[in-house]
């Protein structure tokens, strides 16, 4: 199984920070990450497939790069909006396997 | 408009069964793949089982022998039949719909399965 390693687990930051979240995988899933943002007590929203592709309808401050074993989630300038749980989720095989989340916390 | 709404949640003893069931509507169901994924309370994501648009059936191996995924192309409906359940499939499931690259594009609002005696 494709074990997914997100770093920071929590991320203390203020509104205008830019930050990056990091996605490491187990072994090579060339290009088949994705990221999500979850609410609390909502579903999980698409933010990012294919490891750089920008979800349609989410802001441009979200950015995904990466390939291989090593991914990254940034935010460029932070919106009060944006203090929630974030997932990496890695679709190169089965089973699918999802990070254990960060949480990004107002400093 | 995607929709997905799931239904069959409710509480059931350890060992008992329930069948949650997603219905969903506008799109082409045949021509995606839908997924179960749960998440326990306060806890992260975890992926249960696919039906892939090919007609690929996939498990994790901690649901595998216990649940069975099942589509209904006349109904427009996915199913998930969940047998011998234990404490630990304790979670909120989710149906998800594929985008064409098998990304998980549209979540529902999910089904709460309480485990306990």
């Amino acid at each position: 199984d494709i074990q997914l390693t997100q770093s920071p687990s929590f991320l203390s930051a203020s509104v205008g920070d830019r930050v990056t979240i990091t996605c490491r995988a187990s072994q090579d899933i060339s290009s088949s990450l994705a990221w999500f943002q979850q609410r609390p007590g909502k579903a999980p929203n698409l933010l990012i497939y294919a490891a750089s592709t920008l979800q349609s309808g989410v802001p441009s401050r979200f950015s995904g790069s990466g390939s291989g074993t090593e991914f990254t989630l940034t935010i460029s300038s932070l919106q009060p909006e944006d203090f929630t749980t974030y997932y990496c989720q890695q679709l190169k095989s089965y089973p699918r396997t999802f990070g254990q989340g960060t949480k990004l916390e107002i400093k | 408009e995607v929709q997905l709404l799931e239904s069959g949640g409710g509480l059931v003893q350890p060992g008992g069964s329930l069948r949650l069931s997603c219905a969903a509507s506008g799109f082409t169901f045949t021509s995606y793949g839908l997924t179960w994924v749960r998440q326990a309370p306060g806890k992260g994501l975890e992926w249960v089982s696919t039906s892939g648009r090919s007609g690929g059936i996939f498990y994790a191996d901690y649901v595998k022998g216990r649940f069975t995924i099942s589509r209904d192309n006349s109904k427009n409906t996915v199913n998930l039949q969940m047998n011998s359940l234990r404490a630990e499939d304790t979670a909120l499931y989710y149906c998800v719909k594929h985008d064409g690259s098998g990304f998980y594009v549209n979540w529902g609002q999910g089904a709460l399965v309480t485990v306990s005696s």
